[in-house]
Formats: structure tokens, C-alpha cells, sequence
């Protein structure tokens, strides 16, 4: 079945360091692929997604590329804040018309002034 | 505009006890999902439904009850409390661009 493998955490960086947490899944067909966002004591926030290959997918400073090829969704932020420090978990959706998102395990980010 | 809003946000059960996780949206979207966050395992999602009516099972259905008769309420309910379900639960709502989340319910089981 689907599923999607996250880098293990918790990665900690200081301040305006570059940032890389890696994302690989395993999907038949053409998944859309999402990164989300959890701050401390809150749900999940949508960051970015891509819907096809080679897509690349940004807000706030951080960016991620569909690559089929490496079957990969690297999230990546050329300088980091201490307000980035949270959870971050990648998540496929696949071809089932149910909606349903599969998560990877989450990486959690620590960033130090 | 609430989104989708969960009640209660935290709760201690004895093991044995039942209660019932609120989830109420105001978005008017068909697709409602529940998910529990256990540390370092992800998002596994419970059980979801596609319209009122309508509810299946999605990968870790045991130990749970959902109904759905109006489209803005989609409870959770737990008949026989146990310490495994320990964890965070999210309800979501399928939006045109992907899931939007409500705040939470932390559930402990002593």
C-alpha cells in the first residue's frame, strides 16, 4: 500500500542555518503530496503541496519539489527562525477518491537563537 | 467563520468509561475524517465519512464508534476506555485544496 518515510528527528539548528528534512513515499499512480505544519499545542496547518511531478510547492520560506523520479518531497528553508521550531509531517494522497491523506511519522524541528 | 472546532480539549478517562469526541464544522464540505496522533508514529487515520449517512473504516477502526447524521457533526465515540487509546485525536475536513484540522482533543486513559 502507500506510505510515506520521513528523516527521524529531532533535527536542531541554530538560527538561520539551512534547512533539509527529507520525504520519500511509495505510491502506485500520481499521489499529490503535502507538508504540514504543527506548532506546539496546535493541529495540523497546511504549509505547502504539489499536485504532479516536478512541481514545486512554497510558502513562508520553505519549498519542496515532487520528484517521481526519486519518488521524493524534500522539504527544505534556506534560513531558519526560532518561530520555524515545530513538527513537520509529509503526506501523500493517493488515487482513492476517499480524501484520505497517509502520513509519514513526523519530524520534529528544534531551532536555537 | 470557525472552521472546524473540537470539544473537549483535554480529558482523563478511567479505563472502562465511554465519551463521546465532538467534532462540528461550518465549511458545508461532505468529507470528515478522524485521526490519532500517537508520539513519533504519525497521523493514523479512524474512521471517515464522504457525506451524512456515510462512514467507513480507515486502518485502526478498533475500540471506536463514529456516526454521522447532519453534515456539520461528525462524533467519536469510545465505548470501553482503554489505556492503548491514550493519544491526541484530530478531526478534518476535506477542503478543494487538501485537509483542514481542528485544534484537538487529548484523551488520557488511566
Amino acid at each position: 500500500g502507500d506510505s510515506v518515510t520521513q528523516m527521524e528527528g529531532p533535527v536542531t539548528l541554530s538560527e538561520e542555518a539551512f534547512l533539509t528534512i527529507n520525504c520519500t513515499y511509495t505510491a502506485t499512480g500520481y499521489p499529490s503530496l503535502f507538508w504540514y505544519v504543527q506548532y506546539p499545542g496546535e493541529g495540523l496547518q497546511l504549509l505547502l503541496k504539489a499536485t504532479k511531478a516536478d512541481d514545486k510547492g512554497s510558502n513562508k520560506g520553505f519549498e519542496a519539489t515532487y520528484r517521481k523520479e526519486t519518488t521524493s518531497f524534500h522539504l527544505e528553508k534556506g534560513s531558519v527562525q526560532v518561530s520555524d521550531s515545530a513538527v513537520y509531517f509529509c503526506a501523500l494522497h493517493g488515487s482513492s477518491n476517499t480524501g484520505k491523506l497517509i502520513f509519514g511519522q513526523g519530524t520534529t524541528l528544534q531551532v536555537k537563537p | 467563520n470557525a472552521g472546524v472546532t473540537q470539544t473537549p480539549k483535554f480529558r482523563i478517562l478511567k479505563i472502562g468509561q465511554s465519551m463521546t469526541l465532538q467534532c462540528t464544522q461550518d465549511m458545508n464540505h461532505n468529507y470528515m475524517y478522524w485521526y490519532r496522533q500517537d508520539p513519533g508514529m504519525g497521523l493514523k487515520l479512524i474512521y471517515y465519512s464522504v457525506g451524512a449517512g456515510i462512514t467507513d473504516k480507515g486502518e485502526v477502526p478498533n475500540g471506536y464508534n463514529v456516526s454521522r447524521s447532519t453534515t456539520e457533526d461528525f462524533p467519536l465515540r469510545l465505548e470501553l476506555a482503554a489505556p492503548s487509546q491514550t493519544s491526541v485525536y484530530f478531526c478534518a475536513v476535506r477542503t478543494q485544496e487538501t485537509q483542514y484540522f481542528g485544534p484537538g482533543t487529548r484523551l488520557l486513559v488511566l
